[in-house]
């Protein structure tokens, strides 16, 4: 099983600054990964898939990449709506695992 | 538009059974690999199944291994999920969700989730 790790837990920023989340994994993935963005009350949605192509819809401010081992999400400026729960999914081999997520918190 | 929605979710003792359903719709259903996932009370995101796109292979979360079983019907263009023997730590949100290509990719359309309690 690939074993996902994201840093770090709890993230303070201000808005309109930048973000960086990390995402690893405990072996090479490839460019099998995805990040998902979720908000209390709210199922997940899909912001990246491939570590750095952006879903339908999602804004150019976030962008994502990485391959192998390594992952970064980088939300450009930070936007009210920004602030929720992040995750990272790889969906290189069965079973899919996530991270245990990182909460972007307003400073 | 695609649309997943979820259902089946209620109360039940440990060791009792539920039968989740999740029907689909906005897509070609029998095209898609589709899958469970599940969100404990203030946890994060845990993969619980999946299965191909015609049924014939189905994968399982070591922690669900031989309690859960996923199946589909593509003539209804339903996923559904039979959870036996539960326990304590099943307690959580079930959400279903589809792969982003008929191959396999990330979960781009998700359910807004049912809620499982297993509690006596």
């Amino acid at each position: 099983e690939v074993v996902m790790t994201q840093s770090p837990a709890t993230l303070s920023v201000s808005p309109g600054e930048r973000a960086t989340l990390s995402c690893r994994a405990s072996q090479s993935i490839g460019s099998t990964l995805a990040w998902y963005q979720q908000k209390p009350g709210q199922a997940p949605r899909l912001l990246i898939n491939g570590a750095s192509t952006r879903a339908t819809g999602i804004p150019v401010r976030f962008s994502g990449s990485g391959s192998g081992t390594e992952f970064t999400l980088t939300i450009s400026s930070l936007q009210s709506e920004d602030f929720a729960v992040y995750y990272c999914q790889q969906y290189s081999s069965w079973p899919l695992t996530f991270g245990q997520g990182t909460r972007l918190e307003i400073k | 538009e695609v649309q997943l929605l979820e259902s089946g979710g209620g109360l039940v003792q440990p060791g009792g059974s539920l039968r989740l359903s999740c029907a689909a719709s906005g897509f070609t259903f029998s095209s898609y690999v589709v899958g469970w996932v599940r969100q404990a009370p203030g946890k994060g995101l845990e993969w619980v199944s999946g299965i191909t796109a015609g049924g014939g292979s189905k994968y399982y979360a070591n922690s669900v291994k031989g309690r859960l079983t996923i199946a589909r019907d593509n003539s209804k263009n339903t996923l559904f999920l039979q959870m036996n023997s539960l326990r304590a730590e099943d307690t959580a949100i079930y959400y279903c969700a589809k792969r982003i290509v008929t191959s396999g990719g990330a979960y781009d359309s998700w359910g807004q989730g049912t809620q499982v309690t297993v509690s006596s």
